[in-house]
């Protein structure tokens, strides 16, 4: 299996403009997860969604921030406005619930950077 | 509020020497997990532990679980260059519960000196 893949890598932009990063969990996993590291706040739980539906998006900072899941093999995490405060890591991970554990697979991160 | 503490948050050691990294959380959990981190590079996951008394290990990391003290201890062995990482515990999800677990330690950065 290829893993979690992220797209793009990296991300350069302007204030205000609109990013959206793109997700694809690994095959058959039913929990899919976005996270955001930053060096003063670590690694915070944005959304997660269990069978494509969201479960808890109390991460989420402010309305400027939404994620969707239209299908079991793809999600996006959008910012519209972009911010320069936004500037992260963005990682997706995956996880399947029909084993004895469930460990989440990271993809490689966005690495966002907003001018 | 869910807490996930690590310490010590960094730790610079020698090669050989032996050293353990702690992590406390402030909530009943079954189960915990740790993840190292390379700079610049992705999370992945080390041990995962599923029960009270768990003790799992892999090469120098040995990583153990004491679901009545809410601590987890990842133990390093005779530490080599390649181990220096970040170094992340979590809960993982709450099984039926309404408390988000998903919380991660604040990291323990591990550097390695010859």
């Amino acid at each position: 299996d290829a893993g979690v893949i992220q797209s793009p890598r990296h991300e350069v932009t302007e204030m205000g403009q609109e990013v959206t990063l793109r997700c694809k969990p690994i095959s058959g996993h039913d929990y899919l997860f976005w996270y955001r590291q930053t060096m003063m706040r670590g690694l915070e739980l944005l959304i997660y969604f269990n069978n494509n539906v969201p479960i808890d998006d109390s991460g989420m900072p402010e309305d400027r921030f939404s994620a969707k899941m239209p299908n079991a093999s793809f999600s996006t995490l959008k910012i519209q406005p972009s911010e320069p405060r936004d500037s992260a890591v963005y990682f997706c991970a995956s996880s399947f619930t029909g084993g004895l554990s469930d460990t989440q697979y990271f993809g490689p991160g966005t690495r966002l950077t907003v001018l | 509020e869910l807490k996930v503490e690590q310490n010590p948050l960094f730790l610079s050691m020698q090669e050989g020497k032996n050293y353990t990294i702690y992590c406390n959380y402030s909530t009943t959990s079954d189960r915990l997990y740790w993840y190292r981190q390379d700079p610049g590079k992705s999370l992945e996951s080390l041990f995962v532990l599923l029960s009270n008394g768990a003790v799992k290990q892999e090469g120098r990391l040995m990583a153990s679980l004491d679901t009545k003290a809410r601590l987890s201890t990842l133990h390093i062995t005779a530490a080599v260059h390649d181990l220096s990482a970040t170094y992340f515990c979590n809960l993982g999800r709450d099984y039926g519960g309404a408390t988000n677990k998903l919380i991660f330690g604040t990291g323990t950065l591990l550097a390695v000196q010859p």
